[in-house]
């Protein structure tokens, strides 16, 4: 039983444009988050995380947004840059960050 | 500095042979992850590692998976009687725990396929 869905296995959106990439999660306990970035042939890389204490937390052109009501995180990347494209995955954790549950990524596309 | 490495990065083998993966997590990472990335599916949380502590095997598919870190540093995991399920990017991540939060800095995987 997944715990952390990404329900869009692809996105494309014209450099320039925000991307907006969603991730849903069940488990109530879930109260730290990530996205990770990967590229072809490349373990995934660490993008932006955030707290259940928060409801956004932003770095440059990436921003995070949390409802825990609705047990949703979106990934926003303003402006789009064709180096952007990459396979995004969101993750989640309980407190004690004993296990990392990943969404099945979102594959994301730029064109220039 | 030198990131999380892995070896072998691709291994080809047939079905029910016995295959050992390495990773060489960053110098002073105290926890250690294994992930497996099946074709078109999400990473599975596979085993940790953390410290001294007894690991986590909770995510370990079957008992011919097992895994191993000596003296803290490099891990080893090892699929017996490999089956053709098992083919996937095996993906091993450490990281520094501090208080708050926790990242992983992942290694780039090991691409297996059972024949």
């Amino acid at each position: 039983d997944q715990q952390v869905k990404q329900n869009s296995p692809s996105l494309s959106v014209q450099e320039g444009r925000i991307s907006i990439l969603n991730c849903d999660y069940t488990n109530s306990m879930f109260d730290y988050f990530l996205w990770y970035k990967k590229y072809p042939a490349e373990g995934p890389t660490f993008l932006i995380s955030i707290s259940s204490i928060k409801d956004k937390n932003e770095d440059g052109r990436f921003t995070v947004f949390l409802n825990k009501s609705a047990k949703h995180l979106s990934l926003h990347i303003v402006p789009s840059q064709p180096g952007d494209s990459a396979v995004y995955f969101c993750a989640a954790s309980a407190d004690n960050f004993n296990k990392f549950y990943f969404g099945s990524g979102t594959k994301l596309n730029v064109k220039p | 500095g030198a990131g999380v490495s892995q070896s072998p990065s691709n291994k080809v083998t047939e079905k029910g042979k016995d295959v050992e993966l390495r990773c060489d997590p960053i110098s002073g990472h105290t926890a250690l992850y294994w992930y497996r990335q099946s074709l078109g599916q999400g990473l599975e949380f596979l085993i940790y590692f953390q410290g001294n502590s007894a690991p986590d095997k909770s995510g370990l598919p079957s008992d011919r998976f097992s895994a191993e870190r000596t003296g803290g540093s490099v891990s080893t995991l090892t699929i017996q009687r490999t089956q053709q399920e098992d083919s996937a990017v095996y993906l091993c991540a450490s990281s520094f725990r501090r208080g708050g939060g926790e990242t992983q800095y992942f290694g780039p995987g090991t691409r297996l396929l059972v024949l």
